[in-house]
């Protein structure tokens, strides 16, 4: 299976710029998908095929990558960004999840 | 508008046989290229995909659990299902369905059911 890499947890400041990383343990091409989940809830979409934003997704988030390295990018950072962030592969079977990064705010 | 929601049993026994309804709006799954999978995630832990349903009854399976997992639907009723075999402690999770979407060979969960919570206990 394709292992996903990342950071466990980062805290900013806000009005900072975060940067997240995942390393995929072999090539997934732009196969590469951020998911954003609070305390309690579902998560939620927020980038699919490495960069592009997905719809109602505020401007702030942005991905880039390809290959094994990847990067979700949050700027400015705000309060209501505290959650914990996962990546997601489905070039190679199975699909599989990072196991995430927790955000939080100074 | 598409929404999902997950359903089960809330409680079941180690040996049991897990059964999970997703019932969703705002889409068909007869219609071309639509998808409906199903996701785990134990309580503080991360997420696992376990399984995939297509429009024209394609499914694919997470081969870690393949031998216990079925995924099937209901279009007439707009609802997907999965079972899980012979579950034990391990099998405790929120269960998660969600609508797939897809370009170009690669597929993203797009929208989300808010998670039935399974546990498994004697």
């Amino acid at each position: 299976d394709t292992v996903l890499t990342q950071s466990p947890a980062l805290a900013v400041s806000p009005g900072e710029r975060v940067t997240i990383s995942c390393r995929a343990s072999e090539s997934v091409s732009t196969g590469m998908h951020w998911y954003q989940q609070k305390p309690g809830q579902q998560p939620k979409l927020l980038i699919y095929g490495a960069s592009n934003l997905e719809s109602g997704v505020p401007a702030r988030f942005s991905g880039s990558g390809s290959g094994t390295d990847f990067t979700l990018t949050i700027d400015p950072v705000e309060a209501d960004d505290t959650a914990t962030y996962f990546c997601q592969q489905s070039w190679n079977d199975p699909y599989t999840f990072g196991a995430g990064t927790k955000l939080e705010l100074k | 508008q598409v929404t999902l929601k997950e359903s089960g049993p809330g409680i079941l026994q180690p040996s049991q046989t897990l059964s999970l309804t997703c019932t969703f709006s705002g889409f068909s799954l007869s219609t071309y290229g639509m998808g409906v999978g199903w996701i785990r995630q134990p309580s503080g832990k991360g997420l696992e995909w376990l399984a995939n349903i297509w429009w024209d009854d394609d499914k694919y399976y997470n081969p870690s659990l393949k031998n216990r997992l079925t995924i099937s639907k209901d279009t007439s009723n707009n609802q997907a299902f999965l079972k899980i075999t012979n579950v034990d402690t391990a099998d405790t999770a929120t269960y998660y369905c969600a609508r797939i979407g897809y370009n170009s060979g690669s597929y993203w969960f797009a929208y989300w059911g808010q998670g039935t919570l399974v546990t498994v206990s004697s």
